[in-house]
């Protein structure tokens, strides 16, 4: 498709439970970036990463949370033993690589409700 | 610590009236800072930007402003319409290939 893919689009799951996201970026683009936003809160930086560089993981909320990107292209953020504080909405985005920002703009997809009951 | 701060939650116009959006943020070093826009169920999507060497960017019903000294920039829509009510997000960048950092957003609805 033209646009960033995520599946799957919503998933229950049991507090204790292992769960795997999947991204989808924009044939071509080189970064690419996990958020997540929570009930009422805005969006949350978990990770980045830009083309072959070591991903910046800075915004991983614990070690429970983890994520690659497999040939530069799709991308896996795999959340371990779930917690009820995980149900957010994961969004995913890429972007090309720029010279400077430019227009800026990240390319989201409609991001993966997670709920943990 | 919040680098980039939207301090309204919620902001409720009449049609055809301005809208303005605030938005705040701490890290000096931000060299871009854009505003996305999000309806339910979607992803957010890019609206409009400006660079920190500017101090007002245009494009149609959109304006951005951006006050460096302050560290405060606003988005101005005028008119606004009834298909504007979404959530607005700020985010501040420093660095061309780098990750940006969002505000918690702010809903604004467009009264009919």
């Amino acid at each position: 498709g033209a646009g960033v893919s995520q599946s799957p689009s919503n998933k229950v799951t049991e507090k204790g439970k292992d769960v795997e996201l999947r991204c989808d970026p924009i044939s071509g683009h080189t970064a690419l970036y996990w958020y997540r936003q929570s009930l009422g809160q805005g969006l949350e930086f978990l990770i980045y990463f830009q083309g072959n560089s070591a991903p910046d993981k800075s915004g991983l909320p614990s070690d429970r949370f983890s994520a690659e990107r497999t040939g530069g292209s799709v991308s896996t953020l795999t959340i371990q033993r779930t917690q009820q504080e995980d149900s957010a909405v994961y969004l995913c985005a890429s972007s090309s690589h720029r010279e400077s920002f430019g227009t800026g703009e990240l390319f989201f997809g409609e991001g993966s409700r997670l709920t943990v009951l | 610590d919040q680098q980039v701060k939207q301090n309204s939650p919620s902001l409720s116009v009449q049609e055809g009236r301005i809208s303005i959006l605030n938005c705040d943020y701490t890290n000096s070093m931000f060299d871009y800072f854009l505003w996305y826009k999000k309806y339910p169920a979607e992803g957010p999507t890019f609206l409009i930007s400006i660079s920190s060497i500017k101090d007002k960017n245009e494009d149609g019903r959109f304006t951005v402003f951006l006050n460096k000294s302050a560290k405060h920039l606003s988005l101005h829509i005028v008119p606004s319409q009834p298909g504007d009510s979404a959530v607005y997000f700020c985010a501040a960048v420093r660095g061309a290939n780098s990750k940006l950092t969002f505000g918690k957003g702010i809903t604004l609805s467009v009264r009919p």
